[in-house]
């Protein structure tokens, strides 16, 4: 079955710099590429998301890239703000459709 | 508003017991999922339905879990004799194929 894996697991920023959180996947079946945002004691919510036939997506301050030959994706954030500490999960799509999260990034954003 | 509704939001219970949760879909949607998170880690696949049919089991849900969704709209999920390692949330997602999964809040479990 598929693996994700995510780096790092915490990440530190000054406000105002940027993010950058790192996925591998195993099985080069697997076609969409959603990331999630997690805050304390609530669900996971969709951020941003990418299909296999795009290498780049962009949505204001958030971007994400996919490397299919490498089965690498990452997430971008720019600017980082406060509201933006979470946890982040990856996660990766078979063509039978289940989602396989990464372990996530506690990211913390320094005021 | 998430679109899915579970409850309750909150269960403890005593090892050995049963517990039942529930996840109701807002709107009509074929795919219904369950994953379950523990502390610290992403969501892990446990079961998915098309419309009344469970298509996929994890190999994670042992034969003391079992999940229906009768008529193709809620679904509940069971766990007979409860261990303590079965504490973690509950979690029911709607979404497509291949498109975005939209989570519930979940139903937090912790077993004595």
């Amino acid at each position: 079955g598929e693996n994700v894996e995510q780096h790092p697991s915490t990440l530190s920023v000054q406000e105002g710099d940027s993010a950058v959180i790192k996925c591998t996947y195993s099985d080069s079946a697997s076609n969409y590429f959603p990331w999630y945002k997690q805050e304390l004691g609530k669900r996971p919510q969709l951020i941003i998301d990418i299909r296999s036939n795009v290498g780049e997506k962009k949505d204001q301050r958030i971007a994400v890239t996919l490397n299919k030959t490498a089965k690498h994706f990452s997430l971008h954030i720019t600017e980082t703000q406060p509201e933006d500490s979470a946890v982040y999960f990856c996660a990766a799509t078979t063509p039978g459709g289940q989602l396989t999260f990464g372990s996530g990034t506690q990211l913390t954003v320094l005021p | 508003d998430t679109g899915v509704s579970q409850d309750p939001r909150h269960k403890i219970t005593k090892r050995g017991q049963n517990v039942t949760f529930r996840c109701d879909p807002i709107s009509e949607h074929n795919r219904l999922y369950w994953y379950r998170q523990t502390l610290g880690q992403g969501p892990e696949f446990l079961t998915y339905f098309q419309n009344e049919a469970q298509l996929e089991k994890s190999r994670l849900l042992s034969d003391r879990f079992s999940a229906e969704r009768p008529k193709g709209s809620f679904s509940t999920l069971e766990i007979q004799r409860t261990e303590q390692g079965d504490s973690a949330m509950y979690l029911c997602a709607i979404g497509g194929y291949n498109s975005p999964l939209h989570f519930g809040n979940g139903t937090r479990l912790t077993v004595t």
